[in-house]
């Protein structure tokens, strides 16, 4: 099946910096990207919908100018945590999907700790 | 407001037993529902999708039905082993193609040899 790559898979950083996190998607091309957050525990949330060549969507919520996303290739998208705060610390998801089918690859999640 | 509920207790059987979750929703009539293993620390990985028009799905030993009058989903695992303990995810979605996915709280389900 498809494959969708993430990295990194961890990143520890001091609060007020920001860190940037890649979603590739390997053997395919997707025009369209999502991008997840996971608390412990709890659900998947959407945050934003990636477009290739064109601005992200983002959902009700979610701080555009504090996500950054960036989708410059059919092949790439990535997520900025831009001047990072604790409360960031979470575990962040992309997923791809899979064309004409409503199904979605994900990657394998990177965990971000903000120290 | 949209709901979908999943178990929220961890879900303990024995190997060779079924096991059953449940994902009900309110508030929400989706074209499709499908369902998600997430292991920890990974992400969620594709498992089924039922449709609005289909009452149930099967691929091995894995079988989802649908009921939209009770907006309601079972997953049932038949046989389960060790190696199905996992969290498993429902989601629900609307229309065709590229569509954005509301996913479930997960159940986290405990196989014992």
């Amino acid at each position: 099946g498809a494959v969708v790559s993430q990295h990194p898979s961890r990143v520890i950083c001091k609060s007020g910096t920001s860190v940037k996190i890649e979603c590739r998607s390997l053997d395919f091309q997707a025009t369209t990207m999502f991008w997840y957050r996971q608390f412990p525990k709890k659900s998947l949330m959407l945050m934003a919908t990636s477009n290739e060549g064109s601005k992200a969507t983002y959902e009700q919520g979610v701080e555009k100018d504090k996500f950054l996303i960036n989708h410059a290739s059919l092949t790439l998208s990535t997520l900025t945590v831009t001047s990072a705060h604790p409360e960031d610390s979470s575990f962040y998801i992309c997923s791809a999907p899979d064309r004409g089918k409503e199904t979605q690859y994900f990657g394998p999640g990177t965990r971000l700790l903000v120290l | 407001s949209q709901k979908i509920e999943q178990n929220s207790e961890a879900l303990n059987i024995q190997e060779g037993k079924t096991a059953t979750l449940t994902c009900n929703y309110t508030n929400y009539s989706p074209a499709y529902l499908q369902w998600y293993r997430q292991d920890p620390g990974r992400g969620p990985v594709f498992l089924l999708l039922i449709r609005e028009n289909e009452k149930e799905k099967r691929k091995e030993r894995l079988k989802v039905t649908f009921d939209t009058t009770l907006k309601q989903s079972l997953f049932h695992i038949t046989a389960s082993q060790p190696a199905d303990s996992a969290t498993y995810l429902c989601a629900l979605g609307r229309g065709t193609g590229f569509q954005k996915l509301v996913f479930g709280t997960g159940t986290r389900l405990l196989v014992s040899p």
